[in-house]
């Protein structure tokens, strides 16, 4: 596609209950990022993928979360056992090329709201 | 650990006017700084990216600049319209992430 992909828009958990979140990068980008927006302006990046290796994961709080990049399928961002404190919207971006020399397609991002 | 800061959190003007907005990092290792707009309950638009290497980058209206010795960069946005209305981030890249500023929030009177 020509546009990341996020699905889905809006997803509603109780605390404690598992929430799973989907992302299509933009075909023939081999990087793919995630980063959470908890309050208005405040991202903070969680994790790299280049293709379905692992680039970085150092923003990543592993106990619940995890992350996976497959081929021929979405990629996913899944929490285990969410809390109040992850509610905020989740972003996923692509790119073509490595950061370094290469800019940033973010899609429309998916509001995750625990209660 | 890179911190980004963005000057001034809000700002309103007229239609019309020219204006400024401001973001500086401490870590002047980059690779490039990234500037976005982000309206309301959406993602971000990319506006402009400037390499380490350039001093400035213009599109239309848009012209941003960067000092990477001082960890400075400023958004200059000409002739502002009513839909320039938005929250604009810059992001800079130093390990293959981007860290982003805090944002301003941009309101344009008609």
């Amino acid at each position: 596609g020509e546009e990341v992909a996020q699905t889905p828009k809006h997803l509603v958990r109780g605390e404690g209950q598992k929430a799973k979140l989907y992302c299509a990068p933009i075909k023939g980008h081999s990087y793919v990022f995630w980063y959470q927006q908890v309050l208005k302006n405040e991202f903070k990046f969680l994790i790299s993928f280049q293709n379905e290796n692992v680039f970085d994961e150092t923003g990543m709080p592993k106990e619940r979360f995890s992350a996976k990049c497959l081929p021929n399928s979405p990629c996913s961002l899944e929490i285990q056992a969410t809390k109040l404190e992850d509610s905020a919207v989740y972003f996923c971006a692509s790119s073509p090329i490595p950061l370094n020399t290469g800019e940033l397609f973010f899609g429309e991002g998916s509001r995750l709201t625990v209660l | 650990k890179q911190e980004v800061t963005q000057i001034p959190a809000a700002l309103s003007v007229p239609e019309g006017e020219n204006l400024v907005l401001n973001c500086s990092f401490t870590d002047s290792a980059i690779y490039n700084l990234q500037w976005f707009r982000q309206d309301p309950g959406k993602g971000l638009t990319s506006l402009l990216l400037i390499q380490s290497s350039q001093r400035e980058q213009t599109s239309g209206r848009l012209n941003a600049s960067l000092d990477k010795s001082s960890g400075r960069s400023t958004l200059y946005i000409a002739a502002s319209q009513p839909g320039d209305s938005a929250t604009y981030l810059c992001a800079v890249d130093g390990a293959e992430k981007l860290t982003f500023g805090t944002g301003t929030r941009l309101t344009i009177i008609p």
